[in-house]
């Protein structure tokens, strides 16, 4: 069925390393893959986003990279700050009708101790 | 850049009532939007895919009888949560979907006492 599969579910790291999370998504047809930040009670907020014609973007401290022969994306945040601390979702588009709903991982909970 | 303004953000109820949750595309036409709900700690499950001048399409298991969706118009997409239940207390947040990508409102939280 329709799936994205996001883990690990919690990663704690100390300031200054780097942090990893992975998904997998079902949909061969997906072809956007965005990555947000969510803070308590706020809105998910887009940190970035790749679409299914290049495999690597980045932006300053944050990259995402794709694999759409295995369906898996990653996101990618180095020289962490305490200011990242928050929880992550990935999310892919699944499209059964044409209307190309967003679903969501199960979320990844970051923290970073200084 | 794209807005979804979401109405209002935060409600108490009694048991039994029904609650009205708006939410407007503010500079783009929205054809589809999408209703999320949030638990305390875990994901956006996505409820039910809202389609201007069309019935919405709901995931399996969410009922469509307690929660009515109507999308009357390109901007505007309502969720209303009817005979609410202490158990329908939760993150209830709208999106939609533009040229740049998906633009969430900012959510309502629904206590339902």
């Amino acid at each position: 069925g329709e799936n994205v599969e996001q883990h690990p579910s919690t990663l704690s790291v100390q300031e200054g390393d780097s942090a990893v999370i992975k998904c997998t998504y079902s949909d061969s047809a997906s072809n956007y893959f965005p990555w947000y930040k969510q803070e308590l009670g706020k809105r998910p907020q887009l940190i970035i986003d790749i679409r299914s014609n290049v495999g690597e973007k980045k932006d300053q401290r944050i990259a995402v990279t794709l694999n759409k022969t295995a369906k898996h994306f990653s996101l990618h945040i180095t020289e962490t700050q305490p200011e990242d601390s928050a929880v992550y979702f990935c999310a892919a588009p699944l499209s059964p009708s044409g209307y190309n709903k967003l679903i969501f991982g199960a979320g990844t909970r970051l923290a970073v101790h200084p | 850049g794209a807005v979804v303004s979401q109405h209002p953000s935060r409600v108490i109820c009694k048991s039994g009532t029904s609650v009205k949750i708006e939410c407007r595309s503010l500079d783009f036409q929205a054809t589809t939007m999408f209703w999320y709900r949030q638990f305390p700690k875990k994901s956006l499950m996505l409820m039910a895919t809202s389609n201007e001048g069309s019935k919405a399409t709901y995931e399996q298991g969410v009922e469509k009888d307690k929660f009515l969706i109507n999308h009357a118009s390109l901007t505007l997409s309502t969720l209303t949560v009817t005979s609410a239940h202490p158990e329908d207390s939760s993150f209830y947040i709208c999106s939609a979907r533009g040229t740049g990508g998906y633009t969430f409102g900012s959510g309502t939280r629904l206590t339902v006492v």
